[in-house]
Formats: structure tokens, sequence, C-alpha cells
């Protein structure tokens, strides 16, 4: 069972920018999060897509938008970044009672310069 | 909004020695899950608590959660230097993690 697929693994652009990345999540999994990781802020909820709708949201400006397919790939886009928009960008899907946890990917490490 | 404290942000132990890490929310949680993320790595599932005063055991770790299901806690009996990495409690509805614990191992 193929886990949790996050693209690009690696990514530097430039302040102003914007970015687009994308999960693959599990086969069958419907629920689809997205996390922001820092070293000095952890894990920080962006948002949640179940079934195409977005079910919960995190408290982030509205430069961080979110969507997902009918396939449940989703994207999360940053439009105009910041320098302080550097982290590793997490990936995490998960089956619908949640009870077997998240899946997480192993992130996409953007670099605002 | 919801909120979930972890204690401490880091520990050092020796090898051989316990380990615990406190996990506390602003609210009562539906359940709770536990994730160990390892340097460089990506957080993984350890376990999922439900039920207020549920106790689950998984070799050398010894899950807590408890009465009033706003607070959980992770034991790691003699540590050993696998164990290395930060562990996260998450709270449930939106999947809320503490900061997390660093653990770190002396061999």
């Amino acid at each position: 069972k193929a886990g949790v697929t996050q693209t690009p693994r690696y990514l530097i652009k430039t302040r102003g920018q914007q970015v687009t990345l994308s999960c693959s999540p599990i086969s069958g999994h419907r629920s689809v999060s997205w996390y922001q990781q820092t070293p000095g802020q952890g894990l920080q909820f962006l948002f949640e897509y179940f079934s195409e709708t977005q079910r919960n949201k995190g408290n982030f400006p509205g430069r961080f938008s979110g969507r997902q397919f009918s396939n449940s790939r989703s994207e999360m886009n940053v439009s105009t970044l910041e320098l302080g928009d550097s982290a590793l960008y997490l990936c995490a899907s998960s089956a619908q009672d949640r009870d077997y946890g998240y899946t997480f990917g192993s992130g996409t490490r953007l670099t605002v310069v | 909004g919801q909120q979930v404290m972890q204690i401490p942000q880091y520990q050092h132990v020796q090898e051989g020695e316990d380990f615990t890490t406190y996990c506390n929310s602003s609210t009562t949680l539906s359940n709770i899950q536990w994730y160990k993320q390892r340097p460089g790595g990506h957080p993984v599932f350890l376990i999922q608590l439900v039920k207020s005063g549920e106790v689950k055991k998984q070799k050398r770790l010894t899950f807590q959660f408890g009465e009033a299901k706003k607070n959980s806690s992770l034991h790691i009996t003699a540590t050993q230097t696998t164990d290395v990495g930060t562990y996260f409690c998450a709270g449930l509805g939106k999947l809320i993690f503490g900061q997390g614990t660093e653990l770190s191992v002396k061999p």
C-alpha cells in the first residue's frame, strides 16, 4: 500500500512569489490535513479537507489556501510568499473514522529567500 | 479555541532511565493520539486513547488518558537510543498538536 506522497520534496522561492504544493493520500483515505512545521512553532494546523470540502481551518492568513479533488488528492497554495513562510509543510491523510491515526507524508521543505 | 500544551519541551536522559511527557488540553477531548517524529523524519502514529482513564501499553511505552479527558501522558520505561525523537500528543476534533517533547538519550 503506497504511503502519502508529497511533491515536490524541496522548493526554493523568492519573496512575493506564490507556490503550490501537492499531496496524494493513501488510497481510500478521504481526509487530508495540512500542517506547517517550524522549529519554533511546532506543528501548526492549516486546514483539513474531506470529500472535497474544507472541514476545519487553522489560524493562518488568507494567503494560505487549499483544495481537494474528487480523487482525494489535495493541493495547498501560498501566495505572496514571506520569509516567515519558510518551513516544512506536512500533509496527512486518514480513513474516515481516524481510529488508526493520520499517516503523514515526508513533507515539502519550502525555503523563501 | 482548543489548545494542547505539552511538557517538558526537552528531556535528556541516560540510556536505561525512564521518561515521561505530559499533555494538557484547555478543553475536554473526544480522544487523543500520540505520534513520534524521528530527527529528519515525519510524525508517525503510535496510539489513540478514547475512554476516560484509559491505559494502553506498547512494549516499554505506557499511555494514559485522564479521567476528565483533558490530559494524557506517555511513559517510556528504560529508554533506549532508538527512542530518540520528538513525541507529540494531538487532540481531536481538528488534530491539534502539542508542541512536542524532544527526547535525547545518552548511551
